[in-house]
């Protein structure tokens, strides 16, 4: 079964760190893209940021409103992914899930997620 | 690059069709057909419904289709069933970033 798993979810004070992890079973991840998407309560989806493959770099690219504070990683052996989160705030709050992404390969390109996990909860509280 | 402006909710009848539109800027929507489609039944992680527009990944029902115009892309889907009734979500990707759209509660009466 193809499938993304989040963990690493909890309680941090604000001003605080954690770390998230993504692990893919089923798929190939060094063929993948990997995203964070969040979702706050009761609130859309936004978009954090991306990795590409070893192919292109490890290429990371980060909306505005984490740039500088989030930092994405990946690890092909362990066939995971990781959202390394800094100076967290409340409005950080939200369910977090990866994505994944076919990377571009011969010329063929993938605008799309076709994989995503089921989430894992992190609350900025005091 | 803002967030794609849809409609807070759309609402339905059994059988009937209801579209929802996803409006960007000429520098996403406009310029780029990489527009994408994703349904969220509450509580659960998005389910990928159309891509470039207007293919559908294999399993998902031909009830959902897609389109676009200039800078707004659209979902329709015909034929509405109790079971359609979740969160869809539009996006666009460019070359270094995604947006996505604010989200429609399409509830059918």
């Amino acid at each position: 079964e193809v499938q993304l798993v989040e963990s690493g979810g909890g309680l941090v004070q604000p001003g605080g760190s954690l770390k998230l992890s993504c692990a893919a079973s089923g798929l190939t991840l060094s063929g993948s893209v990997i995203h964070w998407v969040r979702q706050a309560s009761g609130k859309g989806l936004e978009w954090i940021g991306r990795i590409r493959n070893k192919a292109n770099s490890y290429a990371t690219t980060y909306a505005a409103s984490v740039k500088g504070r989030f930092t994405i990683s990946r690890d092909d052996l362990k066939k995971t992914a990781y959202l390394q989160m800094h100076s967290l705030r409340a409005e950080d709050t939200a369910v977090y899930f990866c994505s994944r992404q076919r990377e571009e390969i011969l010329g063929n390109s993938y605008h799309y997620m076709d994989v995503w996990g089921k989430g894992t909860t992190v609350n900025v509280s005091s | 690059h803002s967030a794609l402006t849809q409609p807070a909710s759309v609402s339905g009848s059994p059988g009937q069709s209801i579209t929802i539109s996803c409006t960007g800027v000429s520098s996403d929507i406009g310029v780029y057909n990489s527009v994408s489609w994703y349904q969220q039944q509450p509580g659960n992680a998005p389910k990928f419904l159309i891509y470039d527009v207007s293919d559908r990944p294999s399993g998902v029902s031909n009830r959902f289709s897609g389109s676009k115009s200039g800078n707004t892309a659209s979902l329709t889907i015909s034929g509405l069933q109790p079971e359609d009734e979740a969160d869809y979500y539009c996006s666009s990707s460019t070359n270094t970033s995604w947006l996505f759209g604010g989200g429609t509660r399409l509830t059918v009466l």
